[in-house]
């Protein structure tokens, strides 16, 4: 079964850190470009980030850039996103999605980043 | 303000016709495909329903649409059901801000 499930989200103080993980099963995600997309509490989808095939490439929303990093690693099918310096505005559900705009697209469960103030 | 310009609400009978639309510019929609996202429950994964601007994936049934002209896309939803009720997402990349954008998201509600 092709999944991708995150994890890493909780509750977190300004200015804090978080690591969100994002793991495949049933495909191997090296083919493909991963996005990150969020969702805050009542708001619309916001994409964050994407990173290509070898993560010689990355792209960041403007809110996030300097604070936000992406990486990846091939050999464990996983996608990671540092994130620092956590605001009230980064509260959201963030979810992993592999291939965002193509058919064979999947998404993650998504997982709670939660701001603790 | 999101780049992409959707309506925030549309609404329609059971078994009538209903379009969404999706504003943006030639520096997304205009040079880069459109696609489409249902997110039925809001927290929850959204749902692919049409690719390149106007391809389906195959296990989206053909009631629902996509087309694309100049620098606006179009979702079309036909025979509307009460499980159609959800929130749909227009997207495209950005060239100019090198990123991916979402339309702020419009609601459809099936009366």
């Amino acid at each position: 079964e092709v999944q991708m499930v995150e994890s890493g989200g909780g509750l977190v103080q300004p200015g804090g850190s978080l690591r969100l993980s994002c793991a495949a099963s049933g495909f191997s995600l090296s083919t493909y470009w991963i996005s990150w997309v969020r969702q805050a509490p009542g708001k619309g989808l916001e994409w964050v980030a994407n990173i290509n095939q070898d993560g010689g490439k990355k792209y960041y929303v403007d809110s996030v850039k300097g604070r936000f990093t992406l990486s990846r690693d091939n050999a464990k099918n996983s996608v990671f996103l540092q994130m620092n310096s956590l605001r009230a505005e980064d509260t959201a559900v963030y979810y992993c999605a592999s291939a965002i705009a193509a058919v064979d697209c999947s998404w993650g469960q998504g997982t709670l980043v939660t701001d603790s103030s | 303000q999101s780049v992409l310009t959707q309506p925030p609400s549309v609404s329609a009978a059971p078994g009538q016709k209903v379009t969404i639309s999706c504003s943006g510019s030639s520096s997304n929609i205009g040079n880069n495909h459109a696609f489409w996202y249902q997110q039925q429950v809001p927290g929850t994964a959204p749902k692919l329903l049409i690719y390149d601007n106007d391809k389906r994936p195959s296990r989206i049934p053909d009631r629902f649409s996509g087309s694309k002209s100049d620098t606006s896309a179009t979702l079309g939803i036909t025979g509307l059901q009460t499980g159609d009720e959800a929130d749909y997402y227009c997207g495209s990349w950005d060239n100019s801000l090198s990123a991916l954008v979402f339309g702020g998201g419009t609601k459809l509600t099936v009366l």
